[in-house]
């Protein structure tokens, strides 16, 4: 079956600091990759995502690459912000299905 | 705003009652899917439909069925509640790309947070 693994937080960083989180899948077939945010008190968002191997999904700064040799797609960003504070998903869905498969989750804490 | 509306944002109600939850989709999307959130289970995926009918399913328990009208929004009923059903429940919504095929992005509701006392 298909499944994601997340690193577990909370992730406790300070403001301009460097972020990774990793995320690795299994699946069967050739997966597009997704990372989602949820802000506190809100629904997720699509932040990023790519759809095959070697691609780089990036937004609002932060970037994750497709590496289909190590099945993973960590998430990076070069200098968070106490506005990234959230809880961060990695997701897949296998190519012909709109079914998204989640990570747990890991949350991001950032001070000032 | 993600365009898909949950009503309502919170619930609570007692053990063996019955509860419905309400989604509308984003304008023209015509797949509307079920989360359900806790905290020891993560997001897990319940069921899916698309235009009407009934498209995927996944750790939906056979106390919980949903449907979607035609036009397009969808109800979660959740019956003979349980202490361990209390969690928040998120809809989403996805279109077609103009290919096509789909490429797996959904659009998240804000959530219904269920609590069972």
């Amino acid at each position: 079956g298909n499944s994601v693994t997340q690193m577990e937080g909370p992730v406790t960083l300070s403001e301009e600091a460097f972020l990774t989180i990793n995320c690795t899948y299994t699946a069967t077939g050739y997966p597009s990759l997704f990372w989602y945010v949820q802000y506190p008190g809100e629904g997720l968002q699509l932040l990023l995502k790519a759809t095959k191997a070697d691609d780089k999904g990036s937004n609002k700064g932060f970037e994750a690459t497709y590496r289909k040799e190590t099945t993973s797609f960590h998430l990076e960003k070069g200098s968070v912000q106490v506005s990234d504070s959230a809880v961060y998903f990695c997701a897949l869905s296998v190519k012909g299905y709109s079914t998204l498969t989640f990570g747990k989750g890991t949350m991001l804490l950032v001070s000032p | 705003d993600s365009g898909v509306t949950q009503t309502p944002k919170h619930l609570i109600t007692a053990t063996g009652q019955r509860v419905t939850l309400r989604c509308s989709p984003r304008s023209g999307d015509l797949s509307v899917y079920w989360y359900q959130q806790s905290l020891d289970q993560g997001l897990q995926f319940l069921i899916q439909y698309y235009n009407g009918e009934e498209r995927a399913k996944g750790n939906i328990l056979e106390r919980f069925s949903a449907q979607q009208f035609p036009d397009l929004h969808s109800e979660l009923n959740l019956s003979s509640l349980e202490l361990g059903d209390s969690a928040l429940y998120f809809c989403a919504s996805s279109r077609r790309n103009t290919s096509g095929s789909r490429t797996g992005e959904l659009f998240f509701g804000e959530g219904s947070r269920l609590t069972v006392l």
